[in-house]
């Protein structure tokens, strides 16, 4: 059972379009980070929101956590070639103690020029 | 500082064979965790340690043998290598505390002929 779904698995648009990455689950998370994977390199951190309800903002892009800590979204606002890469998003669930974080699958976003 | 490093980056074994791969960091983390990245199926936790001396099972810990002796150092054995490990595996390393972000090492591509 995976316990963050991550949608869409892939997407492909033109440089400039708009775009929203969603992360999904049904249980109750204390914090919620992002990360961006380029090829043959490791993940890298993009925000960590940890409030309910919270909206950060990081240049174009746009996260929020879900009111319920269950769900976060990504929106990209006139998507770049220099954002294609693989998008995780990675929570830590309440009460996990010294568990390390879940990881969702990962939408993997290719924008054309 | 040279953050989180991985070593090989490359490596082809026979079915059966065993290898270490290492992992290193010099920031004084206490969290270090093993990872495997294998398509459609994201990050998956292999092992991870809280500290020195610690260490525990993740989602998919079979096959796989870890020890932690300094702070700096938490190394992956393969003891039976299977063409199912074939991957790309994953090192990282946080400050105490789930909030804290994972910083990943560039990765070991392993593949079990």
């Amino acid at each position: 059972t995976q316990l963050l779904e991550q949608s869409p698995q892939f997407l492909s648009i033109q440089e400039g379009e708009n775009l929203t990455v969603y992360c999904n689950s049904s249980s109750v998370f204390s914090s919620l980070q992002w990360y961006r994977q380029e090829p043959g390199e490791g993940p890298v951190l993009l925000v960590t929101v940890v409030t309910g309800g919270e909206v950060k903002k990081l240049k174009r892009l746009t996260f929020q956590f879900g009111d319920a800590r269950k769900d976060s979204s990504l929106h990209i606002t006139a998507a770049q070639p220099g954002d294609t890469g693989l998008y995780l998003c990675a929570g830590a669930l309440v009460d996990s103690g010294n568990t390390p974080l879940v990881f969702g699958k990962g939408t993997r976003l290719s924008v054309i020029a | 500082n040279a953050g989180v490093t991985q070593t090989p980056k490359f490596q082809v074994l026979k079915t059966g064979q065993s290898m270490t791969l290492q992992c290193a960091q010099d920031m004084n983390h206490e969290y270090m965790s093993w990872y495997r990245q294998d398509p459609g199926m994201g990050l998956r936790l292999i092992h991870y340690s809280v500290g020195a001396g610690i260490t525990d099972q993740g989602e998919v810990p079979n096959g796989y043998n870890v020890s932690r002796s300094t702070t700096e150092d938490f190394p992956l054995r393969l003891l039976s290598a299977a063409p199912s490990q074939t991957s790309v595996y994953f090192c990282a390393s946080s400050p105490a505390g789930t909030l804290n972000e994972q910083f990943f090492g560039p990765g070991t591509r392993l593949t079990v002929l």
